[in-house]
């Protein structure tokens, strides 16, 4: 099957940086998206992005999908975006298939 | 909010007993698909239910076994429980056609 990595496994900032999470995938994949958990473990859509770039407000994410990678970059941090942040793509329109996610601290 | 609930919230249960976890989706949505997240994992797809039938599986044995009712509810039923069973299980409605799953917050279950 199709392999998810995502870099880096462990992030921790201090409030107001900015970061870049990368996912790479090893193969094409289909309407790949990137889910924020919160400490809850609240899964949170942010964008879907099978190509090219979106932003929505402090978050924006590019995917060169004929290079298999996608970026999620996150500015002006807040503690408020903590968490894990997970890409993931559709199998078929069943399930989603889920990268092993990004663990982000932002520290006051 | 995603509108998907989800309940219990939390559930402790022993080795070797059943239990039954159940899911609401959003409205609008005919398709609920299940997940299991172990601590420090992504979520791991369990299987999908559309039309009251399921829809597509992934790896997880018989015990795990669902259903899904006329108003698109569903239940998630693991029996014989292990402790590798303990984890937060996320389920995810979605309309025929959408590109997305909308994510409930999910039950954690502590197996003992």
């Amino acid at each position: 099957g199709i392999q998810v990595e995502q870099s880096p496994p462990d992030l921790i900032l201090q409030e107001g940086a900015n970061s870049t999470l990368r996912c790479n995938f090893s193969d094409s994949v289909n309407n790949l998206q990137w889910f924020h958990q919160n400490p809850w473990g609240q899964l949170i859509n942010l964008f879907y992005i099978p190509s090219g770039t979106k932003q929505n407000g402090r978050l924006s994410a590019t995917t060169v999908a004929t290079e298999r990678y996608s970026l999620l970059y996150i500015s002006s941090s807040q503690t408020t975006d903590s968490g894990v942040y997970f890409c993931a793509f559709d199998n078929y329109g069943q399930n989603f298939v889920f990268g092993p996610g990004t663990r982000l601290s932002v520290l006051p | 909010e995603t509108g998907v609930t989800q309940s219990p919230t939390h559930l402790i249960k022993t080795r070797g007993q059943q239990v039954t976890l159940r899911c609401s989706s959003q409205s609008g949505h005919n398709t609920v698909s299940w997940y299991q997240q172990a601590l420090g994992q992504g979520p791991q797809f369990i299987f999908q239910y559309y039309r009251e039938e399921e829809n597509g599986r992934g790896n997880f044995p018989p015990r795990f076994s669902g259903l899904q009712f006329p108003n698109y509810s569903s239940e998630l039923n693991v029996n014989a429980l292990l402790l590798g069973d303990s984890a937060l299980y996320l389920c995810a409605s979605s309309r025929t056609g959408q590109e997305t799953q909308y994510f409930g917050p999910g039950t954690r279950l502590l197996v003992l």
